[in-house]
């Protein structure tokens, strides 16, 4: 079945660094790629996604860009601010059995000034 | 933000006791969506519908079920919640199986 994994964290970094959150993914076919943000005490919001391979989503100073060569769909960030802190969740979506997201476990990050 | 409401917000019961959670949204999107979200787990898929009276199941669906009598209606039932099934709810909505999914605020659910 479809998975994917992401490094939990948490990943904790000072204002201004440069941000790597890693996920790599087995699927079925061509999946469709996203990141999603979660702050304390709310629900997932869409960060960026990719639907073919070489696509590059961003947002927000946010990229990544879909390799189907090594199966990765790594989130990256010039520089880093304390409102970054969240957790960040890699998922796809393949079409290969029921039709929701399957997600990894969520890197959480943490910025310090 | 998508027009998602999720209800209630927080609730605690017993072991044993029914629990319906609600899920309405105001985009006439086609998909709803239930996931539960547990430390070391993610989010996982319990219940899907893909149109009114249209569900299917999900990854972790044993002992719950779902309706969907209107389009902005998703109702998740826990028949006789135990306390296995305590965690945090999320809905969600697309537009289609393959586009974004938009998530609600999340049930905290604690089953005693």
């Amino acid at each position: 079945g479809d998975s994917v994994t992401q490094m939990e964290g948490p990943v904790t970094l000072s204002e201004e660094a440069f941000l790597t959150i890693n996920c790599t993914y087995t699927a079925t076919g061509y999946p469709s790629l996203f990141w999603y943000v979660q702050y304390p005490g709310e629900g997932l919001q869409l960060l960026l996604k990719a639907t073919k391979a070489d696509d590059k989503g961003s947002n927000k100073g946010f990229e990544a860009t879909y390799r189907k060569e090594t199966t990765s769909f790594h989130l990256e960030k010039g520089s880093v601010q304390v409102s970054d802190s969240a957790v960040y969740f890699c998922a796809l979506y393949s079409g290969g059995g029921a039709d929701g997201l399957t997600f990894g476990k969520g890197t959480h990050l943490i910025i310090q000034p | 933000d998508a027009g998602i409401t999720q209800s209630p917000r927080h609730k605690v019961t017993e072991t044993g006791t029914p629990v319906t959670l609600r899920c309405h949204q105001t985009e006439n999107h086609r998909y709803m969506y239930w996931y539960r979200q547990d430390p070391g787990h993610g989010l996982r898929l319990i219940h899907y519908s893909y149109g009114v009276k249209d569900t299917d199941k999900g990854e972790v669906s044993d002992g719950y079920s779902v309706s969907r009598s209107k389009t902005e209606d998703f109702l998740l039932t826990l028949e006789s919640a135990t306390s296995s099934q305590t965690s945090v709810y999320f809905c969600a909505i697309s537009q289609g199986s393959n586009q974004p999914q938009h998530f609600g605020d999340g049930t905290r659910l604690s089953i005693l």
